[in-house]
């Protein structure tokens, strides 16, 4: 277990409806990345929050959206969704993003299975 | 830019045997190296990770990786697989002016009995 909650495991949606998707990274930690995982596509990186401030935007659509709270747990927002965002999501999670000493070793969750009909 | 390449999909092993899943990087630094193995339906396990010092790296469950910096690899490794080993390993890699690293595509590791 790395620590890092996401909530929900499953979820099947129709196209073009929203969903959220949450995330409590590892205790202490400030970091929250959130990653997709697709079969054609392999392991994206989507966007990536310090502390309640967003660092880094991957290949992010611009119908997808994220932030982290004060209590730095985190939400993925997917709206008008689409066949092709069926993939699992995955959270992860580190101490501090410039942490050389740790190589800044990130620690995924167990993903969101996400299936659009 | 920093890119991270396993020329494997797929890699065959009789329990027993040793096992070698191959990573190759590019950089423009230092490396900062990753491995991390998936379950089926589980999400990624860190099992272990170069920074900087000895060039073998031992982590979890037995597996070792041997940073080369001459041949920009960083293979992963174990000497005597286990069926339970049957996974997929994705190898990341970040160098000193990104925080964000870049996993390559994963490599299937089968362990047969």
């Amino acid at each position: 277990d790395s620590g890092v909650t996401q909530t929900p495991k499953h979820l099947i949606t129709a196209t073009g409806q929203r969903v959220t998707l949450r995330c409590s990274p590892r205790s202490g930690d400030l970091s929250v990345y959130w990653y997709q995982q697709s079969l054609d596509q392999g392991l994206q990186f989507l966007i990536h929050y310090y502390n309640g401030e967003e660092r880094a935007k991957g290949n992010i659509l611009e119908r997808f959206s994220a932030q982290q709270f004060p209590d730095l747990h985190s939400e993925l927002n997917l709206s008008s969704l689409e066949l092709g965002d069926s993939a699992l999501y995955f959270c992860a999670s580190s101490a501090y993003w410039t942490d050389a000493s740790s190589g800044n070793t990130i620690y995924f969750g167990e993903g969101s299975w996400l299936t659009v009909v | 830019a920093q890119s991270v390449a396993q020329p494997e999909d797929q890699v065959n092993v009789a329990e027993g045997n040793p096992l070698t899943v191959k990573c190759t990087y590019s950089v423009s630094g230092n490396p900062y190296l990753f491995w991390y193995v998936q379950y089926p339906n589980r999400g990624l396990q860190f099992l272990l990770k170069y920074i900087t010092g000895d060039n073998l790296v031992k982590g979890s469950y037995g597996f070792e990786a041997e940073f080369n910096k001459s041949q920009t690899s960083f293979h992963l490794k174990k000497p005597s697989a286990l069926v339970s080993d049957s996974a997929l390993y994705f190898c990341a890699v970040r160098d000193g002016g990104s925080y964000i690293p870049t996993f390559g595509r994963g490599t299937s590791l089968i362990v047969h009995p």
